[in-house]
């Protein structure tokens, strides 16, 4: 089945330090985009990418960067990572053009934790 | 700015109960409207869009654009619509989505 995958699922980690996740993509799509959900505030997107060559801040892209090494890789990193930055971070993906109609597909989660 | 709106962290109900869950949102342009939902241990997924005009599980949602709301219904909850679910808004040609802040369904028997 083609699915969205997020390494590592779980992570706990101390403040400074930095910090990446991965997302990798099997359905072909070429939009990618990392969201963060914290209790009481839902998903907030951080980047988004529409392929390789393109990158997007979204609205709270503060304190985080992004790669996107291949059209099926997109990776989020936290440089210096702060408690603020604990949270549940999702990866999604979805397709442009006339097949798009705008439905994102979710991978299972990131937990960080930063003590 | 686009803006999503869920007044309810929670909403509980019995089994065989109406639901709606409210959802407004602000944007100046045509959106494009979503409901997503999580289930207990699954990946957030779409439950319907708007243009689709669709009832998926039993629910509908009608967008009204005077209300600027597009809230979710269903005439008889069951006990497996348990779940945390969004309204989410897209500037047309499904650009990023915007998404509210969720509203935690809980159905008890």
């Amino acid at each position: 089945d083609a699915d969205v995958t997020q390494t590592p699922r779980n992570r706990i980690t101390k403040t400074g330090k930095r910090i990446m996740l991965e997302c990798s993509q099997t359905k072909g799509h070429d939009r990618m985009y990392w969201y963060r959900q914290d209790p009481g505030l839902g998903l907030r997107l951080i980047y988004y990418s529409f392929d390789v060559k393109d990158i997007n801040k979204g609205e709270i892209s503060d304190g985080y960067s992004v790669s996107r090494q291949a059209q099926a890789k997109f990776s989020l990193s936290l440089e210096s990572a702060i408690p603020n930055q604990t949270a549940l971070y999702f990866c999604a993906t979805s397709v442009t053009g006339q097949g798009g109609s705008g439905e994102l597909f979710f991978g299972e989660g990131s937990r960080l934790t930063v003590l | 700015a686009q803006r999503v709106t869920q007044p309810e962290k929670l909403l509980s109900v019995f089994k065989g109960a109406p639901v709606e869950l409210k959802c407004n949102y602000s944007y100046s342009g045509s959106p494009e409207l979503f409901w997503y939902v999580q289930y207990s241990r699954q990946r957030l997924q779409l439950l319907l869009r708007h243009i689709s005009r669709e009832s998926i599980k039993g629910f509908t949602a009608d967008l009204n654009k005077g209300e600027t709301s597009f809230h979710l219904k269903k005439p008889f909850a069951q006990e497996e619509d348990s779940a945390m679910y969004y309204c989410a808004l897209a500037r047309g040609g499904f650009q990023k989505l915007v998404f509210g802040t969720g509203t935690r369904l809980l159905v008890s028997p």
